[in-house]
């Protein structure tokens, strides 16, 4: 069985500092890992995969995120946060070929501070 | 290219109600995933429907239940509900058999209340 685990419920951080949202994950089998960013009253918009390619994966909103195989982490980036990314962000971990079952940390809610 | 839309947006039901929730796949999309979201989790998966059978199931009871169509449009069924059963449920489709891994795309939710 696969999980994710989201370190921080809540991350607040100062509008153009780092964004830096923590998952790790476990999987008895190669991991396909994402993000996903959840805005108040709405469903989920992909940020960004990783589908064992390149380990540096970048996204939309100028998000990027690691895969780190020895630390078993997929930690989410931004160099300069901006006022719209306030918002519920999710990492997610599924094991692909036909069972695509998505699982889904807790979540981090992420506070801009203007 | 239509994404996912749900209906309804919202529902208000009372306990021990059944309640139908209603899922249209993107176009070109085979396969319906059913999530639920409680409020302040992470989404949990239901159950998928590929072709029209079920294609894996999560830790839910048996009350709930599904269906997919030919045009691959999907349901959710619940019956007798909890008031546990209040949550954003969250449709999601993607393309099964295309590469090896399809993407899911999500819909914008139904909200359950459950009083």
């Amino acid at each position: 069985a696969q999980s994710v685990t989201q370190l921080g419920s809540h991350v607040s951080v100062s509008e153009g500092a780092l964004v830096l949202l923590r998952c790790n994950y476990s999987s008895s089998v190669p991991p396909y890992l994402f993000w996903y960013v959840q805005y108040p009253n709405q469903g989920l918009q992909l940020l960004l995969k990783y589908t064992s390619a390149a380990t540096l994966v970048k996204g939309i909103n100028g998000f990027e995120a690691e895969f780190k195989k020895s630390e078993t982490s997929f930690h989410l980036t931004k160099p300069s946060a901006h006022m719209s990314d306030a918002a519920e962000y999710f990492c997610a971990v599924s094991v692909g070929f036909g069972n695509e079952k998505l699982t889904f940390g807790t979540g981090t809610r992420l506070t801009i501070i203007p | 290219e239509t994404g996912v839309t749900q209906s309804p947006t919202h529902l208000i039901k009372t306990r021990g109600q059944q309640v139908t929730l209603r899922c249209s796949s993107q176009s070109g999309h085979n396969t319906v995933s059913w999530y639920q979201q409680a409020l302040g989790q992470g989404p949990q998966f239901i159950f998928q429907y590929y072709r029209e059978e079920e294609n894996g199931r999560g830790n839910f009871p048996p009350r709930f239940s599904g269906l997919q169509f030919p045009n691959y449009s999907s349901e959710l069924n619940v019956n007798a509900l909890e008031l546990d059963d209040s949550a954003l449920y969250l449709c999601a489709s993607s393309s099964l058999g295309a590469s090896s891994y399809n993407e899911q795309f999500f819909g914008p939710g139904t909200r359950l209340t459950v009083l």
